[in-house]
C-alpha cells in the first residue's frame, strides 16, 4: 500500500526566505509523485510532478522538488518566498494516475 | 489548457433534499473523472472513480446509493447527493485525466455543500 507523510502541518517563513516543505512516501513500485497547491475555497492546482527521468523537477511559480529514492522523499522548495505563496500544499503519490494518495497537507504562511 | 469547472461553487440545501454537482472538462476530453471529499483542514479523500459510459467505482465506505455518479459524456460527470444530511456538508472536488495525457489529474475549483 502507498502512503504519504508530510512533516509539519504548518510552516511559517519570512518573505524572501527559503521555503522547504517535506514529503516522504511509501510505495512498493516506482511512484508517480505530485505536489499540488490549494488556495482558500479553491480546488487543487498542479505545481509539479515526477514520473520518470530527471529527479529534479521544476514547476510553476519558482517551485521545484527532488525525487530521492534512497530517502523516499520528494521535498518541495522555493529559494525565495513571496506573500502570494501562502496556501495549503499537498504531496501525493500514485503508482498510476488513477489512485492519488494525498498527504495531510502543509499550510504555508509567509510573513512580511 | 486542462481546465476543469464545477457548478455550483456553493450550495445550501435543507436536510432530506438532493443536490446535483456538475464537473466539466472545458478544453479536453476525459474518459476518467474522480470525485473527492475534503473535510475542513483535512486532506482529500477519494470517493469514486467515474468512467464515461460505465458505472462508477466507489471507494470502500462510500455509499453508492447516496452519492450517485453519472458520467454521460467525455466532458461531464455529475455527483448527486441524495437525501442530504448535515453530516454530508463538505467540500466536494472533482478531477479529470485528459485522454491524451494520462499521467496527471486536473482538479476543479470545488463545491462547498452546506446541509441545514
Amino acid at each position: 500500500a502507498q502512503s504519504v507523510t508530510q512533516l509539519g502541518s504548518h510552516v511559517s517563513v519570512s518573505e524572501g526566505a527559503l521555503v522547504l516543505l517535506r514529503c516522504n512516501y511509501s510505495s512498493s513500485v516506482p511512484p508517480y509523485l505530485f505536489w499540488y497547491v490549494q488556495y482558500p475555497n479553491q480546488g487543487l492546482q498542479l505545481l509539479l510532478k515526477y514520473t520518470t527521468g530527471a529527479t529534479l523537477v521544476k514547476g510553476i511559480n519558482g517551485f521545484e522538488a527532488e525525487f530521492k529514492k534512497s530517502e523516499t522523499s520528494f521535498h518541495l522548495t522555493k529559494p525565495s518566498a513571496h506573500m502570494s505563496d501562502a496556501a495549503e500544499y499537498f504531496c501525493a503519490v500514485s503508482d498510476n494516475p488513477d489512485k492519488l494518495i494525498f498527504g495531510t497537507g502543509t499550510r504555508l504562511q509567509v510573513f512580511p | 489548457g486542462a481546465v476543469v469547472s464545477q457548478h455550483p461553487s456553493r450550495v445550501i440545501c435543507k436536510s432530506g433534499t438532493s443536490v446535483k454537482i456538475e464537473c466539466r472538462s472545458l478544453d479536453f476530453q476525459a474518459t476518467t473523472m474522480f470525485w473527492y471529499r475534503q473535510f475542513p483542514k483535512q486532506s482529500l479523500m477519494l470517493m469514486a472513480t467515474s468512467n464515461e459510459g460505465s458505472k462508477a467505482t466507489y471507494e470502500q465506505g462510500v455509499e453508492k446509493d447516496k452519492f450517485l455518479i453519472n458520467h454521460a459524456s467525455l466532458t461531464l460527470s455529475t455527483l448527486t447527493v441524495t437525501s442530504a444530511h448535515p453530516e454530508d456538508s463538505s467540500f466536494y472536488i472533482c478531477s479529470a485525466i485528459p485522454v491524451q495525457s494520462t499521467d496527471t489529474q486536473y482538479f476543479g475549483p470545488g463545491t462547498r455543500l452546506t446541509v441545514l
